[in-house]
C-alpha cells in the first residue's frame, strides 16, 4: 500500500472559522509533511514531522498550527486564515526525513471566504 | 537567480511523439534528482529519480542527468494522452537534512 489519503477533498472556511486537515498513511514511514501550493506553482514546505517530532517550520504563520498524534496520523489545525491561503494543502510521507522519495497525497482543496 | 529553472511550458504534442522535459539548477550540492508528475487536482506523483549523473530508463520514461552542465532531462517515448499533465522536477543534497527544491512545472498536452 503506497497510498496516502488526506480528508477533506475540499474545504471552503470562512476567516473566523476553525478547521483541521487529516492525512493518513500506512506504509511505516517515519517522516511526514505539510505542502502548500498555490496555482501553477510548485509545492512549497511547511512543517516537517520525524518520528512524530516537529523537526523543520518553514515560518510558517501561527493561524496554522500541525500535529502529529501518531506515526500514521497528521493533522493541520487551521484558525483565523486569510483568502490568501486558499491553495490545494498536500500531505507527504517518507521513509525517513528529507528522503527524495517521497509520496504525495491528493490534497485538501482550501478556500477561505 | 532561482536555484531550479524549468520552463512552464505549456507544451502540447501529438500522440506518439517523443517529449523531452527538462531542468537546469545552480546549486553543485544536489545529488537526488526526480521527477514527479501531477495530474490536475490531483497530488505530485513520484515518476523517477536518479543518484548522481547519469541515466535511468523505465518503460518509455528515461530520465538523465548532467552534472557537469547542471541540467537534467525527462523523455518521454510513444506519449499518450495519459501522460497529459505536470511535470515538475525536484532536486536535493541528501544527507538527510535538506528539503527538495522542486522546479515551476511544466505542464504538458498530449493530443489524440
Amino acid at each position: 500500500d503506497t497510498e496516502v489519503t488526506q480528508t477533506p477533498k475540499h474545504l471552503v472556511m470562512g476567516m473566523t472559522n476553525k478547521k483541521s486537515l487529516k492525512c493518513e498513511q500506512h506504509m511505516g514511514h517515519r517522516a511526514m509533511y505539510w505542502y502548500k501550493q498555490k496555482a501553477k506553482k510548485p509545492p512549497e514546505l511547511m512543517f516537517v514531522y520525524s518520528y512524530e517530532k516537529l523537526s523543520i517550520n518553514e515560518s510558517v504563520p501561527s493561524r496554522f498550527s500541525p500535529e502529529c498524534p501518531n506515526s500514521s496520523l497528521l493533522n493541520l489545525h487551521l484558525h483565523a486564515l486569510q483568502p490568501e491561503d486558499s491553495a490545494l494543502y498536500l500531505c507527504a510521507s517518507s521513509q525517513e526525513a528529507f528522503s527524495y522519495e517521497q509520496y504525495f497525497g491528493p490534497g485538501t482543496r482550501l478556500t477561505v471566504t | 537567480q532561482k536555484e531550479v529553472e524549468q520552463d512552464p511550458g505549456p507544451l502540447s504534442v501529438p500522440e506518439g511523439a517523443i517529449v523531452s522535459l527538462n531542468c537546469t539548477y545552480s546549486n553543485s550540492a544536489f545529488q537526488y534528482f526526480m521527477w514527479y508528475r501531477q495530474y490536475s487536482r490531483k497530488g505530485p506523483e513520484l515518476l523517477m529519480y536518479t543518484y548522481s549523473s547519469g541515466n535511468k530508463e523505465d518503460g518509455r520514461f528515461t530520465a538523465q542527468v548532467d552534472k557537469s552542465s547542471k541540467y537534467i532531462s525527462l523523455f518521454i517515448r510513444d506519449s499518450q494522452p495519459s501522460d497529459s499533465a505536470t511535470y515538475l522536477c525536484a532536486m536535493s543534497e541528501g544527507g538527510g537534512s535538506e528539503k527538495l527544491v522542486f522546479g515551476k512545472g511544466t505542464k504538458l498536452t498530449v493530443n489524440p
